[in-house]
């Protein structure tokens, strides 16, 4: 079965500084989609940015970018030029790529971004 | 991607008693979940809603508790049936399988308090 594990539950981070939110999984699918998503205060789950396992290329969404490790099963997110905006939890899924198209939830990190 | 509300946003309700939960889709799509988020915590898939088949609860969920309905490729229901204060959470309906990574587009919750 996979897992999903977010190892920080919180963090905090200066306005316009860059801050990195940890997230790794487990899996013995070859081909799978990762995501992060963002809940601000009014708990709307906002898609930030995808990326599918077989692409080496890490993605990238104007300030947001991963670092994706396959071999490591480490799908981090770094969040440039912070904004108070950025606030909110942000959690970490995994999805097969063939099947039912669940998700498997991280138990997220609330990030706050400091003025 | 999918355009996605939920009615109502926020409710109070007496123990006992039952409350249902809309999803209003603006387009057709196959998959709908339902999931559960205390407060704090991650989300919980509750079931997998397809139309014209019952749904696919997962362990610890049941049907009558959690009665749902998809009558159509864009609409679907979910009752909370014989609250108690436990029930207290946010439900949030999704769709899947829409986007180029088959990723879940989310409405933007219902918060439910039971007293």
């Amino acid at each position: 079965a996979q897992t999903v594990t977010q190892s920080q539950p919180e963090m905090s981070v200066q306005e316009a500084e860059t801050v990195t939110l940890s997230c790794t999984y487990d899996t013995s699918e070859s081909n799978y989609y990762l995501f992060w998503y963002k809940q601000p205060p009014s708990r709307q789950m906002i898609l930030v940015i995808r990326q599918e396992a077989y692409k080496q290329q890490n993605a990238t969404e104007n300030r947001f970018s991963v670092n994706f490790q396959k071999a490591a099963k480490s799908f981090s997110l770094k969040i440039s030029d912070s904004q108070l905006g950025d606030t909110a939890m942000y959690f970490c899924a995994f999805m097969k790529q063939a099947g039912t198209y669940k998700y498997i939830f991280g138990t997220g990190t609330r990030l706050k971004v400091l003025a | 991607s999918a355009v996605i509300s939920q009615k109502p946003s926020r409710d109070i309700c007496q123990r006992g008693t039952s409350l249902t939960i809309q999803c209003q889709v603006d387009s057709q799509v196959t998959m709908m979940f339902w999931y559960r988020q205390q407060p704090g915590q991650s989300l919980t898939l509750i079931a997998t809603a397809n139309q014209g088949s019952e749904a696919t609860y997962e362990s610890g969920f049941v049907i009558d508790k959690f009665p749902i309905s998809r009558p159509n490729l864009t609409f679907s229901t979910l009752t909370v049936s014989n609250m108690s204060p436990e029930d207290s959470s946010i439900y949030l309906c999704s769709v899947g399988g829409t986007g180029s990574y088959n990723e879940q587009f989310f409405g933007p919750g219902t918060r439910l308090i039971v007293l």
